[in-house]
């Protein structure tokens, strides 16, 4: 059974730097594109990017290119989002999905950006 | 970046039939930007209902069903149950970025 495995909740501080993470299990880790989507408080689905993790090639949604880092360990079979450094308006479930059918979803981590 | 349109909200009575539609700024939705169609519980994961225009997700249930109508993709629901009451949303594709709807709310009333 093809499996994403998040990881678990975060609460950090404006300007902190944060890694999280999406483990595959179940199938190919290098045969599917991962997508990251973010979904604000009370808000609908943001389309932030994908990567394959054959070659790490990326494609950025233009409102997230810059704002984060999309890569991928295939090594571990694990997909990252990062911020380096975290805004209030990070505040957000993001979660990460396998293409191309975004058959299999993650659980979602919930990421808290507080002073 | 383009903008992808829904209805803000829907109301269907049960065993009822409603069309949801999904717009894109640029004009007419074809086939190529793959739309896909998904349905949020709150609390949940976004579950695919749709990809592809038309094709079903091994657990969508027949009363689903997708097309492309009038310039716009659709999601066609015929037989409502009370536990289709959710947040519905579109996703299409432009040569790379996709980009969602805001998603439609449908109560089943």
């Amino acid at each position: 059974e093809v499996q994403l495995v998040q990881s678990g909740a975060e609460v950090k501080e404006p300007g902190e730097s944060l890694k999280i993470s999406c483990k595959v299990s179940g199938d190919s880790f290098t045969t599917y594109y991962i997508a990251w989507v973010r979904q604000m408080p009370g808000k609908g689905l943001e389309w932030m990017g994908t990567i394959h993790p054959s070659d790490s090639d990326t494609i950025y949604s233009p409102p997230f290119q810059g704002q984060v880092t999309i890569s991928a360990d295939k090594s571990i079979n694990t997909a990252y989002l990062q911020w380096s450094s975290l805004k209030a308006s990070d505040t957000a479930m993001y979660y990460c999905a396998r293409l191309p059918t975004l058959d299999y979803w993650g659980q979602g981590t919930l990421v808290t950006v507080s002073s | 970046q383009a903008v992808v349109t829904q209805e803000p909200s829907l109301t269907v009575s049960p065993g009822g039939t409603v069309t949801l539609s999904c717009g894109s700024s640029t004009g007419t939705v074809t086939s190529g930007h793959d739309p896909y169609w998904f349905q949020q519980k709150p609390g949940q994961a976004p579950r695919t209902l749709i990809y592809d225009t038309s094709n079903k997700q091994s657990w969508t249930p027949a009363r689903f069903s997708g097309s492309l109508l009038g310039g716009k993709a659709a999601l066609t629901l015929s037989g409502a149950q009370p536990e289709d009451e959710a947040e519905y949303y579109c996703l299409l594709s432009y040569n790379g970025p996709r980009v969602f709807g805001g998603g439609t709310k449908l109560t089943v009333l």
